[in-house]
């Protein structure tokens, strides 16, 4: 049940826009995004939830296609802060009952 | 306002000792999580507490692995005899209401190596 990211890895030169994708073959009530920077605490970038609604960063967006199970995040105009190792983690049931499952994450670097 | 604190940072245990991680939730936070993270893989959920309850355990071996999360004091993550597989970064997160559909806060999380 774990989300399945692709790519694995994105080489960027600063400005270069880049997408991360995360699917799940399991009926989802949220996908949820973080960012984690080498031996630091992953970050918060943005919840989509079920029915539309998403709450996050004003310069982060992203997709959430209920019917696929797919969500996917967009990087625009990338800058060197935006290095790191990009997660989704996905949630199944609305109620709390479950923790989030991650996926193996994107490595993403930017080079200047 | 104190993000999420985790400590040791770092720890070093032989085969068959134990290990206790500790966790401090965010101010006002009643929902605390652990996640297992190894090398070049996702976070791992292990365990969902709030104060006093386990609600989701799914994710922890049934065997020599505890948590609790008290009316007072930290959440602590407990592993009893531990083996060289135990290896990994523990993370700690905490929110206001439930994760699923709430921001979670990471603790910067605790390195147990296993000698």
């Amino acid at each position: 049940q774990q989300p399945v990211q692709s790519p694995q890895a994105v080489i960027l030169r600063e400005g270069e826009d880049a997408v991360i994708n995360c699917s799940s073959s399991k009926a989802l009530y949220s996908v949820h995004w973080y960012r984690q920077k080498h031996g630091e605490a992953p970050v918060f970038l943005m919840i989509l939830l079920k029915g539309g609604e998403q709450k996050g960063h004003e310069k982060i967006s992203a997709s959430f296609n209920e019917k696929k199970q797919q969500s996917s995040l967009y990087l625009t105009a990338s800058q060197l802060s935006y290095s790191g190792t990009y997660f989704c983690g996905t949630a199944f049931t609305g109620g709390g009952a479950d923790g989030l499952t991650f996926g193996k994450g994107t490595h993403l670097i930017i080079q200047p | 306002n104190a993000g999420v604190m985790q400590n040791p940072r770092h720890l070093v245990r032989r085969r068959g000792q134990e290990a206790r991680l500790r966790c401090s939730p965010m101010k006002g936070h009643s929902h605390v999580y652990w996640y297992r993270q190894l090398p070049e893989e996702g976070l791992k959920f292990m365990v969902y507490l709030q104060k006093e309850n386990i609600i989701d355990e799914s994710g922890m071996p049934k065997e020599r692995f505890s948590a609790e999360f008290p009316k007072e004091g930290p959440s602590i993550l407990r592993i009893q005899q531990v083996v060289r597989g135990d290896s990994a970064a523990y993370f700690c997160a905490s929110s206001q209401g439930t994760g699923n559909g709430g921001e979670l806060f990471f603790g910067e999380g605790s390195r147990l190596t296993v000698l």
